[in-house]
């Protein structure tokens, strides 16, 4: 069963501390995303990658950085974290457009704690 | 800037009972997609309808899409309470391979 793999679904930091929220795909798929989910306000681009080592800001970029290193790879980082970066976390990966089918695949979620 | 927005918000239905929910969208799309959340969980997958496509059909589902009204809906029909979850409409812009999503309706099937 293919699947996408976050590696915590839940993670409690403290202010300032750097955090790192991993997510591995076995699908060999070329596009990786990670959104966050908060209440009312729907799922939100945080970044995405379409290859290994490229990676692009989405609609809200602002303290976090990802890092590609491997395809089925992708890291997000929240640089020093903050209380209202407390979310859930969705990592989602896809086939590349000009195949036959890119709906998303997503993990299971992180749900984020920061006090 | 949500693209996709979902109507109504919340939906109480009895089990049975077919469950419709809309979808609006501002831009030219490439395709649109529908997605289910289970509480607390990550988003599931349900069907893809593609910009030159009015209907499509999957199971108990059927979609419609609208691009001269810029909406689309998803019919559940039959509803079992193991459908209660959220659903997600996302699209898919002409040149990206970003999905926009929007922020749900909240679907709950009484037995």
């Amino acid at each position: 069963d293919v699947k996408v793999t976050q590696s915590s679904r839940y993670l409690v930091k403290r202010t300032g501390e750097k955090v790192f929220l991993e997510c591995v795909q076995d699908m060999d798929h070329e596009n990786m995303f990670w959104y966050r989910q908060d209440p009312g306000l729907g799922l939100r681009l945080i970044y995405f990658s379409y290859d290994v080592k490229m990676k692009e800001k989405g609609d809200i970029p602002e303290g976090y950085s990802v890092s590609r290193e491997k395809k089925e790879r992708f890291s997000l980082i929240l640089e020093s974290a903050s209380t209202n970066q407390t979310s859930m976390y969705l990592c989602a990966s896809s086939r590349p457009r000009g195949r036959r089918n890119y709906g998303y695949t997503f993990g299971s979620g992180t749900r984020l704690t920061v006090v | 800037s949500q693209q996709g927005e979902e109507d109504p918000q919340a939906l109480s239905i009895q089990e049975g009972e077919n469950a419709t929910m809309n979808c609006s969208y501002k831009t030219s799309i490439n395709n649109l997609q529908w997605y289910r959340q289970n509480s607390g969980r990550g988003l599931v997958h349900l069907i893809l309808i593609r910009s030159n496509e009015r209907e499509k059909h999957s199971g108990r589902l059927r979609v419609t899409l609208d691009t001269s009204k810029k909406s689309s809906s998803l019919l559940i029909t039959a509803s079992r309470a193991a459908d209660t979850a959220s659903y997600f409409c996302a699209t898919a812009l002409d040149s990206s391979y970003k999905l926009i999503f929007g922020s749900g309706t909240r679907l709950l099937v009484r037995p």
